[in-house]
């Protein structure tokens, strides 16, 4: 089985700050990680994905993630907000498949960003 | 523009009767999914398809149900069966069932039971 743990259900901050949205897994296999972001009343939008390669990887609208393996995090990151960031962000895992295995995302709880002036 | 539909985007049902919530995509993606989401709960899968003809339940299946006869269209139906079923539902889509492919999401349906 797989979990995922949004330790923050709200981090506000200033415009212009520097944010990090944390995020842990656990799986007892290898995993893919997503983060989400969800603007009021709307579906979800993919920021970004590790799926292998660099640890550090880029998404849109300025954000990044690092992947670490021994502490089993994906924390997203931005060096400066904007207004038109607050949303909730959520971070995802699914697990590299077995064969004949069906695939599945969980997600975790949330992040609500609220940017302010 | 490719993408996915859903509807309508508020559905009002009393107590005790079944409702159908439409999804279509037109990005001739493969599999198809429905999660629900309540308030501090993140999302939940409810269902998925792989193919056409063929789903499978996910964690929260009871007092759902689903089909898949078009590949572009993926019903959910909410019983009578399910007790709380007010919340925000999304279904979303993807290339294939395999777990490195994004996901693409509806705007969603919000289900209030009166």
């Amino acid at each position: 089985a797989q979990s995922v743990t949004q330790l923050d259900s709200q981090v506000p901050v200033f415009e212009e700050a520097p944010v990090e949205l944390r995020c842990n897994y656990s799986s007892s296999v290898s995993v893919y990680l997503f983060w989400y972001v969800q603007y009021p009343n709307q579906g979800l939008q993919l920021l970004l994905k590790y799926l292998s390669g660099s640890t550090l990887v880029k998404g849109i609208n300025g954000f990044e993630a690092e992947f670490n393996k021994s502490q089993t995090s994906f924390h997203l990151r931005k060096p400066s907000v904007h207004i038109s960031d607050t949303a909730e962000y959520f971070c995802a895992v699914s697990q590299r498949p077995d064969t004949g295995t069906a695939s599945k995302l969980t997600f975790g709880t949330g992040t609500r960003l609220q940017v302010t002036l | 523009d490719g993408g996915i539909t859903q509807s309508p985007k508020y559905l009002f049902r009393k107590e005790g009767q079944n409702v159908t919530l439409s999804c279509e995509q037109n990005l001739n993606h493969d599999a198809m999914y429905w999660y629900r989401q309540d308030p501090g709960q993140g999302l939940r899968l409810i269902y998925y398809s792989q193919i056409v003809n063929d789903f499978q339940k996910g964690d929260i299946a009871e007092g759902y149900s689903v089909s898949r006869e078009k590949k572009e269209s993926f019903p959910l139906t909410v019983t009578s069966a399910q007790k709380n079923p007010t919340a925000f539902y999304l279904c979303a889509s993807s290339e294939q069932g395999g777990s490195y492919n994004e996901q693409f999401f509806g705007p969603g349906t919000r289900l209030t039971v009166l």
